[in-house]
């Protein structure tokens, strides 16, 4: 199993543009999560998908935008980026959502945004 | 909203020393999870322990223990025999049975091991 995998590693974007961070996994999990990671700040929540078909909020969802189509992916769309965007944003998944289940993060991606 | 808060930004330890992270947090829900993260520098985010909190015994896992206290309720984590390995971000991090799609991390506490 390649666990979850995440790409790119690094991005370097201008203000406006758009761009996708791909998330997949392939433990067949149900729930899949995306957090960004700020200096100080610890991780947080920016949207999550408990199955195919059915994503939700998190406490940051402002200017992203997911999908979640099969099982496997689920995407992070930036529409417009801005420099607060800069951060380091992972990808996790876990069998079912929240409670006991050991989460799985992905490696990460650096994203810039100039 | 759960918050969680890691008082300790930075920490070290000499190797083979015991060296213990605190970790409060709030919540009005019942019942929830807590969990200690470690995250070395190559980024990659590893779960060190859990806890359920009806579960009264400690959790373990060989060199790592809880100290869950859940009516003051704190979580801290202790390492013991501390070993280089272990240097690294170490995480909190909390969540509810209730609204259980939304896990709450601590800021973290940077950890360093020194030979």
């Amino acid at each position: 199993n390649a666990g979850v995998t995440q790409t790119p590693k690094f991005q370097v974007l201008k203000t406006g543009q758009s761009m996708t961070l791909q998330c997949a996994q392939d433990m067949n999990h149900e729930y899949m999560s995306w957090y960004r990671q700020d200096p100080g700040m610890g991780l947080r929540l920016i949207h999550y998908s408990v199955g195919a078909g059915i994503t939700d909020q998190g406490e940051v969802p402002n200017g992203y935008n997911v999908s979640r189509s099969t099982t496997e992916d689920f995407p992070l769309r930036l529409l417009s980026a801005a420099p607060s965007q800069t951060s380091v944003y992972f990808c996790a998944s876990s069998l079912t959502s929240g409670t006991y289940n050991e989460q799985f993060f992905g490696p990460g991606t650096r994203l810039t945004v100039l | 909203a759960q918050t969680v808060t890691q008082s300790q930004p930075e920490m070290s330890v000499q190797e083979a020393e015991t060296v213990t992270l605190s970790c409060t947090y709030d919540t009005s829900e019942s019942n929830y999870y807590l969990f200690w993260y470690k995250q070395p520098p190559s980024r990659q985010m590893i779960l060190v322990i859990r806890q359920e909190a009806y579960k009264q015994q400690n959790a373990t896992e060989n060199r790592f223990s809880v100290n869950f206290q859940k009516a003051a309720k704190s979580f801290s984590l202790k390492i013991s025999d501390s070993q280089l390995g272990d240097t690294a971000m170490y995480f909190c991090a909390f969540i509810g049975e209730r609204d259980n799609n939304d896990m709450r991390f601590g800021a973290g506490t940077r950890l360093t091991v020194k030979p």
